[in-house]
């Protein structure tokens, strides 16, 4: 298995709403991480975990909240967000962190707030 | 905050034709580089790794250099095809960054038939 899966792969909410996106791999990869990425702008860094413990947090707001519950999954929960945190979610995963491997994306979770 | 630079923004070329893509970066002391394509609402696909110790990568039809000193890497892509139409990126992490990943601003390529 070489893939990195995201689910749902579009989301519609409110802004009173909550809910959570989800990705999952099973390449053994040690580092998860979640970009948000705007129409034709590069991803932007939102979190990064190495070895199921968050080891960047790119001062994203707090109505983004992810987890590790393994080394294999990792989730993105998100609760009262505005309409500008519309915008396409990608996970990734490589095989350990410090920036020396392979980035590895899932195809990504289209968010629209409403 | 890192910079990386990609240039041109957009490029239309005919099939066939051979073409180069730019990315320069301001610090030389990178961990690597990878160049990625990225096709409309879609995620992204890793093409080439380029360690630090690297000067070049190829695979098939592509190859990606590097120049460290000149904090430049090009993509050279060979013998276009309408099929390699899609966003290209490159992106740079640094030994001191971490899991960082530095994202360019990608070029938008288009193969014309």
């Amino acid at each position: 298995d070489t893939e990195v899966t995201q689910t749902p792969k579009h989301l519609v909410m409110g802004m009173t709403n909550k809910k959570s996106l989800k990705c999952e791999q099973h390449m053994g990869h040690r580092a998860m991480y979640w970009y948000k990425q705007k129409a034709k702008k590069p991803p932007e860094l939102m979190f990064v975990y190495s070895y199921e413990k968050l080891s960047i947090n790119e001062s994203v707001p707090s109505r983004f909240s992810p987890e590790c519950p393994n080394s294999s999954l990792l989730n993105l929960h998100l609760h009262a967000l505005q309409p500008e945190d519309s915008a396409l979610y990608l996970c990734a995963s490589s095989r350990s962190g410090g920036g020396a491997n392979v980035l590895t994306f899932g195809a990504g979770s289209r968010l629209t707030v409403l | 905050k890192q910079e990386v630079t990609q240039i041109p923004a957009a490029l239309s070329v005919p099939e066939g034709e051979n073409l180069v893509l730019n990315c320069s970066f301001t610090d030389s002391a990178i961990y690597n580089l990878q160049w990625f394509r990225q096709d409309p609402g879609k995620g992204l696909t890793s093409l080439l790794l380029i360690q630090s110790s690297q000067r070049e990568q190829t695979s098939g039809r592509l190859n990606a250099s590097l120049d460290k000193s000149s904090g430049r890497s090009t993509l050279y892509i060979a013998a276009s095809q309408p099929g390699d139409s899609a966003t290209y990126l490159c992106a740079v992490s640094y030994r001191n960054t971490g899991n960082q990943f530095y994202f360019g601003t990608g070029t938008s390529l288009t193969v014309i038939p």
